[in-house]
């Protein structure tokens, strides 16, 4: 399968700071992709879709100006969470689309986020 | 409101049994349902897919049953082993929308 590849793996940062978070998929170009997060023991949600030089698409209760995602290129995404609050702490998993293999989406391997 | 609902919530099987993991759709736009395999703090990785055309498809010791009357699909590990202890999530799509996933299944497999 696909590799996508997510820095850093695991952050701390204190309450009000930013964080960001790069996603890459090292093998393929991607026109769509996708963030997630995740509580212990719990699904995976959904956050937000974005294509390549468009605007993200948030999901409903997910805050755009928090969770800001900028789709630089077709191997590269990033999100940074602005002004991070304990609540905030949280697996966050981005994923790329194979356009080539139809609905296929390839998982990065996640960022553990704690805020103090 | 949960679109894809996934059961059993946790398995536990001896080696060599064959954990059976449920899932149920409504929404009969779907058209695409992989399953995943996540290891605690990893990322899900893709194990098998299949679309509704076909009612059974099977990669190694994975094996996926499709009831598109039923709205209802399943994944099957054959001889099971303590290695495939993890969490196990089924999927569906829309067209290659974003997927909805099921709440997960917790899976262990004992010596």
């Amino acid at each position: 399968g696909a590799v996508v590849s997510q820095h850093p793996s695991r952050v701390i940062c204190k309450s009000g700071t930013s964080v960001k978070i790069e996603c890459r998929s090292l093998d393929f170009q991607a026109t769509t992709m996708f963030w997630y997060r995740q509580f212990p023991k719990q699904s995976l949600m959904l956050m937000a879709t974005s294509n390549e030089g468009s605007k993200a698409t948030y999901e409903q209760g997910v805050e755009k100006d928090k969770f800001l995602i900028n789709h630089a290129s077709l191997t590269l995404s990033t999100l940074t969470v602005t002004s991070a609050h304990p609540e905030d702490s949280s697996f966050y998993i981005c994923s790329f689309k194979d356009g080539t293999v139809q609905e296929t989406q390839y998982f990065g391997p996640g960022t553990r986020l704690l805020v103090l | 409101q949960q679109q894809v609902k996934q059961s059993p919530q946790s398995l536990i099987v001896q080696k060599g049994g064959i954990p059976i993991i449920n899932c149920a759709y409504e929404n009969t736009a779907f058209d695409y349902f992989p399953w995943y395999q996540q290891f605690p703090g990893k990322g899900p990785a893709l194990l098998i897919a299949i679309r509704p055309d076909v009612s059974e498809k099977k990669e190694g010791r994975f094996t996926i049953s499709f009831n598109k009357s039923a709205k209802q699909f399943s994944l099957h590990i054959m001889d099971s082993q303590p290695g495939d202890s993890a969490t196990y999530f089924c999927a569906a799509s829309n067209s290659g929308y974003a997927l909805n996933f099921g709440k997960g299944t917790s899976l262990l497999v004992t010596p």
